[in-house]
């Protein structure tokens, strides 16, 4: 069973700070993660891809991907309360299908 | 990215009846899928609608309760059948354009069985 793990949450941060989001996957030979926001009531946004090993920055987003560890994170620098939302962890396995797994998402809470 | 148009954006409707979600995209597709997602928790798939071919469903999901059509690249249905309370979800047409690409959302459809 391929698995995406999420810390559900809440993550609470201040206003000005770095939050710092984790996801593990079961699966070593995966290519593809994505990050997703969404707000309450909305349907997901993409906000961030990454398929190699390291950091990718947008912005006041950095997504990092360590496949030794399984694991990808997301950190977002300067934290606003407009970044309070839930954010999805998704992986698109290997072995021949092309659908993302979706982890359960952890909530995150920007405080003034 | 992908413009993608899904209709309705919510309803309300009686238990027993049929809700049918419409989900058009601005142009051609690899992949379209159907999502559900329950207040509180994450994305749950459905099934993977195949141009011109029955749907590929994932376990616990069956084409008589959730039967969905495909007929071009661009344009997908999914039906509600005989709903029933615990059909009341969100539910949410994606999309990809290539193969391990970023998937794309529409706006969902929030749906209560009264």
């Amino acid at each position: 069973q391929k698995e995406v793990e999420q810390n559900s949450g809440p993550l609470s941060v201040p206003e000005g700070a770095i939050a710092s989001l984790n996801c593990t996957y079961s699966d070593r030979v995966s290519q593809s993660f994505f990050w997703y926001r969404q707000y309450s009531g909305k349907s997901p946004e993409l906000i961030m891809s990454i398929y190699s090993n390291g950091d990718k920055e947008d912005g006041r987003f950095t997504a990092q991907l360590n496949k030794a560890s399984q694991y990808v994170s997301l950190l977002i620098r300067d934290s606003q309360p407009s970044d309070s939302a839930t954010y999805l962890c998704a992986v698109i396995f290997s072995g021949g299908s092309y659908i993302p797994t979706f982890g359960r998402g952890t909530s995150l809470i920007v405080h003034p | 990215s992908a413009v993608i148009s899904q209709k309705p954006s919510r309803d309300i409707c009686q238990r027993g009846t049929s809700l049918t979600i419409q989900c058009q995209v601005d142009s051609q597709v690899t992949m379209m899928f159907w999502y559900r997602q329950q207040p509180g928790q994450s994305l749950t798939l459905i099934a993977t609608a195949n141009q011109g071919s029955e749907a590929t469903y994932e376990s616990g999901f069956v084409i008589d309760k959730f039967p969905i059509s495909r007929p071009n690249l661009t344009f997908s249905t999914l039906t509600v059948s005989n709903m029933s309370p615990e059909d009341s979800s969100i539910y949410l047409c994606s999309v990809i354009r290539d193969s391990r690409t970023e998937a794309f959302f529409g706006q969902g459809t929030r749906l209560t069985v009264v």
